[in-house]
């Protein structure tokens, strides 16, 4: 596609239970990144992908959080027994650039809410 | 960790006006970049500035480095209300790091 796609936009789900958040970054891209931010705040890193691999998965809050990315295009992001403080947007970002510090593509993010 | 302070945490404008945002950050860096966000949107990159660089210019977006004082200046000209937005500073740690990090941003209102 022309950008970042992120699926769902929107996802309401009851704590305790897991959810699946995926993104689809532009064609070509090999690095790719998901970030959270919550109402009003800024964004939080949680893990960067070079390829298929995860280089940095140090913002990855617990353990209830994994990511894969597979054949070096789609990633999801799983967080299990959702908790109330999981509510945040997540915003999934790629770039071309090989390493660190290139120009980052962002999605329009998936807005998850944990009643 | 927060790598990036964007200084002030809000400001509101008229149209016309000249809109100044500062970022501080902590370490020393590859480059510095700005973003933008509109309500309930993604990010979109503006302007990316190396470490060897003092200024920096993009139609109406003019920013600056300095790197022995670790800070940055966005500055917009002749501001629009569609210039209203959140805006973001992103570094990388070159010691620690390998993705942006970025601040808390500053909320920018350009009224008409």
């Amino acid at each position: 596609g022309a950008g970042v796609s992120q699926s769902p936009s929107n996802k309401v789900t009851e704590k305790g239970k897991d959810v699946e958040l995926r993104c689809d970054p532009i064609s070509g891209h090999t690095a790719l990144y998901w970030y959270r931010q919550s109402l009003g705040q800024g964004l939080e890193f949680l893990i960067y992908f070079q390829g298929n691999s995860a280089p940095d998965k140090s913002g990855l809050p617990s353990d209830r959080f994994s990511a894969e990315r597979t054949g070096g295009s789609v990633s999801t992001l799983t967080i299990q027994r959702t908790q109330q403080e999981d509510s945040a947007v997540y915003l999934c970002a790629s770039s071309l650039a090989q390493g660190r510090a290139g120009e980052l593509f962002f999605g329009e993010g998936s807005r998850l809410t944990v009643l | 960790s927060q790598q990036g302070e964007e200084d002030p945490q809000a400001l509101s404008i008229q149209e016309g006006e000249n809109a100044t945002m500062n970022c501080s950050y902590k370490t020393s860096i590859n480059n510095l970049q700005w973003y933008r966000q509109n309500s309930g949107r993604g990010l979109v990159h503006l302007i990316l500035i190396r470490s060897n660089e003092r200024e920096k210019h993009s139609g109406r977006l003019r920013v600056t480095l300095d790197t022995s004082k670790k800070s940055s200046s966005l500055l917009i000209t002749a501001s629009r209300a569609a210039d209203t937005a959140s805006y973001f500073c992103a570094t990388v740690d070159n010691q620690a790091g390998t993705a942006l990090i970025f601040g808390k941003g500053t909320t920018l209102s350009v009224s008409s």
